[in-house]
């Protein structure tokens, strides 16, 4: 079975601080791993994918298959960072559907 | 540009009533999905859609909840009857296609009350 853990349910951080959202993936496989924010009163959506490798708004996250982690990482937090922020599996073949943490919400403190 | 609508976006209703939910994905979009977020937790799939096929219903609680997407556009996901657990939200999202890192782009969701 796959799941997706994430540790913390609120992380609190100030303006210019770095930021570390931790995830950490169980799966019998070669999952694909992506970051998901909704900021208040938005939809859910896409963040970053770790098959695109980029940076999005600054955000980065590394797949380590050694650890099963992909933890998202900003190196200086904004005001605008503050969300809540998934992280998401999903396995291969024909069933691309989201295995989700339970989200950690992110507040930048002024 | 181009969303996912879903609606109603709030409903509350009694237990043992039935409730419907109905979902338009972005234009072109083959692959359909309806998801439950539980307060507290991340969302789970319930249903997943090829055009007009069911993909995976695994986890879709069947003697109480039905899914369809009879042309292969709109999709809508049904409860009766409904009970206190279902109490959620319902969200819908839609890719392109089923291949390798496609995004899913979601709806704003249904809120569900069941009093």
């Amino acid at each position: 079975a796959q799941r997706v853990t994430q540790p913390e349910k609120l992380l609190s951080v100030f303006k210019g601080a770095p930021v570390e959202l931790k995830c950490n993936y169980s799966y019998s496989g070669s999952p694909e791993l992506f970051w998901y924010v909704q900021y208040s009163r938005q939809r859910l959506q896409l963040l970053l994918r770790h098959i695109s490798r980029e940076s999005i708004k600054g955000f980065t996250a590394d797949l380590n298959k050694g650890e099963t982690s992909f933890h998202l990482k900003k190196p200086f937090a904004q005001e605008e960072d503050s969300a809540m922020y998934y992280c998401a599996l999903s396995g291969g073949g024909g069933r691309r559907a989201l295995t989700f943490g339970s989200g950690t919400r992110l507040q930048v403190q002024p | 540009e181009a969303e996912v609508a879903q609606s109603p976006r709030y409903k509350i209703t009694e237990k043992s009533q039935a409730v419907a939910f109905w979902c338009d994905p972005i234009s072109g979009h083959a692959t359909l999905y309806w998801y439950r977020q539980i307060l507290g937790q991340g969302p789970e799939l319930l249903v997943q859609f090829q055009d007009e096929s069911v993909v995976d219903d695994s986890q879709l609680p069947k003697d109480r909840f039905s899914a369809e997407r009879l042309k292969g556009v709109d999709s809508t996901l049904k409860i009766q009857p409904a009970e206190l657990g279902d109490s959620a939200m319902y969200l819908c999202a839609s890719s392109l296609a089923l291949s390798a890192g496609n995004e899913q782009f979601f709806g704003p969701g249904t809120r569900l009350t069941v009093l």
